[in-house]
């Protein structure tokens, strides 16, 4: 089994970026697809990121995923900060008995 | 536009069960696999169970094993989950889920959850 984890907390202003980090801890972050997921108060998650980096229809492409082999992790940017985007995020991943979810990361837009 | 509807969430006592239920429509279903996932309050989202469309493929966290059943009925376009002894840490927000594939796949459609409160 495998563990993903993210940072607990971030802040950033409207209109910047931000990078949201997700790491695994035992085997390769490549060897099986990342997805990222939002969850606003109050509401069912949504799915913004399926398969490391592809966009379902409907999800902004201020929003966007990405794997580092070298620091073994996965990262969501979100570009043009809204403060509708506070929210928690999730990353996500999965093998053929298994699904992982990070502990999650709330994002603040102040 | 793809509709999940979960029921069956309940306060109960410790060591007791519960059948939670989760009613589809606006798509096919058996034509994807289904997961159970759930959120205690305040904290992340905990993957339970899985179950493939024709339920030749299931799997459960290693933290409900033995004490958790998933079935669906295809006809009846509903998927289920069962479980048993219930414990105080099993309080949290049901969610079910389409998974994006037949045989398996991460999460992609989510219901808006039942709460399953477990207390004495």
């Amino acid at each position: 089994n495998f563990i993903l984890t993210q940072p607990h907390s971030v802040s950033e202003s409207p209109g910047k970026t931000v990078t949201l980090s997700c790491t695994r801890s035992g085997g390769s972050i490549g060897s099986n697809y990342v997805q990222w997921y939002q969850r606003r108060p109050g509401s069912s998650p949504t799915i913004l990121i399926y398969e490391d980096n592809k966009r379902p229809s409907g999800v902004p492409d201020r929003f966007s995923g990405s794997i580092d082999s070298s620091s073994n992790s996965a990262s969501l940017t979100i570009s043009g900060l809204k403060t509708e985007d506070e929210a928690d995020y999730f990353c996500h991943s999965y093998d053929t008995t298994n699904q992982v979810f990070g502990g999650g990361t709330r994002l603040s837009v102040l | 536009e793809v509709r999940l509807v979960e029921s069956g969430g309940a306060l109960v006592q410790p060591g007791r069960s519960l059948r939670l239920s989760c009613l589809t429509s606006e798509f096919t279903f058996d034509d994807y696999a289904m997961h159970w996932v759930r959120q205690v309050p305040g904290k992340g989202l905990e993957w339970v169970a899985g179950i493939s469309w024709n339920s030749g493929h299931i799997a459960y966290a290693d933290s409900v094993k033995g004490r958790v059943t998933i079935s669906r009925d295809n006809a009846k376009n509903s998927l289920f989950l069962q479980v048993n002894s219930l414990r105080p840490d099993d309080t949290a927000l049901y969610f079910c889920a389409t998974a994006q594939h037949p045989n398996w796949g991460a999460p992609e459609h989510w219901g808006r959850g039942t709460l399953v409160t477990v207390s004495s």
